[in-house]
């Protein structure tokens, strides 16, 4: 089973500063099937980024993906209020099948 | 756009079945695969399963021999079923649309306590 290791677990940053939340896999991950999701309080996830590095439809472009193997990167440009919130990186396993998620990392309000 | 619904008690007691339904609108349940996913308060998300439009499921395999999915399509539901629960099991549980790419849309989802 693919482990999916997510750091910082906590980044504390002001609105307007850039964030880069890292995605670390234990073995190779198709690109194709590595996705990023935003929850803030109270609300179920979001699907932001799927395929390493497409935005889902209606996501900002201040939202970006990179990243391939077993290390991938989600990018908020420049911080709104409304981005601080939790994130998820997941993958998908076509040979098991199975999705899992990384633990998350938590962005807040410096 | 597809919306989902969790519904079923909010309270099951130890040792007893988890049920929950998924109730759909704005789609057909045959065009998707879906989902249920689950959130201990304050933790992670754990993938359960997820059944495809033909009716095939696939379980996480730590929750493989307790779980089981299913869709009726008379009715556009997908229902989940946990046997043997335990205060593990308590969650807010989510159905989401399903598909190699990730998880598009998904309900609001639904507390379950798993207490006596």
């Amino acid at each position: 089973e693919i482990v999916l290791t997510q750091s910082p677990g906590t980044l504390s940053l002001s609105p307007g500063e850039r964030a880069t939340l890292s995605c670390r896999a234990s073995q190779s991950v198709s690109s194709s099937f590595l996705a990023w999701y935003q929850q803030r309080p109270g609300q179920p996830p979001r699907l932001l980024i799927y395929a390493a590095s497409n935005r889902a439809k209606g996501i900002p472009d201040r939202f970006s993906g990179s990243g391939s193997g077993t290390d991938f990167t989600l990018t908020i440009s420049r911080l709104e209020p409304e981005d601080f919130a939790v994130y998820y990186c997941q993958q998908y396993d076509n040979s098991l099948p199975m999705y899992t998620f990384g633990q998350g990392t938590k962005l807040e309000i410096k | 756009q597809v919306h989902l619904q969790e519904s079923g008690p909010g309270l099951v007691k130890p040792s007893e079945t988890l049920s929950l339904t998924c109730t759909v609108s704005g789609g057909s349940i045959s065009a998707y695969w879906w989902s249920w996913i689950r959130q201990p308060a304050g933790k992670g998300l754990q993938w359960i399963g997820h059944i495809d439009n033909s009716g095939s499921a696939n379980y996480n395999t730590s929750l493989k021999s307790r779980v089981t999915m299913s869709a009726d399509t008379s009715k556009n539901q997908l229902s989940l079923k946990v046997i043997s629960a335990t205060a593990a099991d308590t969650a807010i549980y989510y159905c989401a649309t399903s598909s190699y790419t990730g998880f598009d849309f998904w309900g609001q989802g639904i507390l379950v306590t798993v207490s006596s």
